[in-house]
């Protein structure tokens, strides 16, 4: 079956640090991949999504590629603020009639702290 | 526009104890979801539904019941509280069409105590 592959945090950083988050997956189909954003006290928000090769989803300075042939969908961001802190989550979503069905996969979450 | 509301916010029950969670949508979304999240588990899908009047099992349905009377509302039941029940419990909701495509849209949550 689908399954997603975060890197375990927590993952800390100084402001204004460049960020990683790695995600892999494995799918059946052809899926949409996506990173969410979950802040203290609050639901998961999307951040950004891919749903092809090689798109690159942006949005608040973080971006992610989506790149078949390693089957990864990594998060980066150039320059981190201490309001970046929060839970990132990556999902996917397979397509229908490839075997797939429409409820996401989501990757455990990785938890960013960022000190001033 | 308010997006998913989840309805209380806080509750606090002893074991054995019944409840129903509400969740509502004002997207005109045909997808919703329940959700709970436990440290170090990640999200876990419980029951969810593709429209009015149908619903299925998700990754841990046992011990909860759903019902999707209209299709803005989604309603989570617990009919006997057990401790391992203490939870946060998240609502989502997405579209239909290019489903596969669409991001969930999700609420803020509900953090429910069994004692």
């Amino acid at each position: 079956g689908d399954s997603v592959t975060q890197m375990e945090g927590p993952v800390t950083l100084s402001e204004e640090a460049f960020l990683t988050i790695n995600c892999t997956y494995t799918a059946t189909g052809y899926p949409s991949l996506f990173w969410y954003v979950q802040y203290p006290g609050e639901g998961l928000q999307l951040l950004l999504k891919a749903t092809k090769a090689d798109d690159k989803g942006s949005n608040k300075g973080f971006e992610a590629t989506y790149r078949k042939e390693t089957t990864s969908f990594h998060l980066e961001k150039g320059s981190v603020q201490v309001s970046d802190s929060a839970v990132y989550f990556c999902a996917l979503s397979d397509r229908p009639g490839r075997g797939g069905s429409y409820i996401p996969t989501f990757g455990r979450g990785t938890s960013l702290i960022v000190h001033p | 526009n308010a997006g998913v509301t989840q309805t209380p916010k806080f509750r606090v029950l002893k074991t054995g104890q019944s409840m129903t969670l509400l969740c509502a949508q004002d997207m005109n979304h045909e997808y919703m979801y329940w959700y709970r999240q436990d440290p170090g588990m990640g999200l876990r899908l419980i029951h969810y539904s593709v429209g009015e009047g149908t619903t299925a099992k998700g990754e841990v349905p046992d011990g909860y019941n759903v019902s999707r009377l209209k299709k803005q509302n989604f309603l989570l039941g617990l009919e006997s509280a057990a401790p391992s029940q203490t939870s946060v419990y998240f609502c989502a909701s997405s579209y239909l069409a290019g489903a596969a495509t669409q991001p969930q849209h999700f609420g803020d949550g509900t953090r429910l105590s069994i004692l």
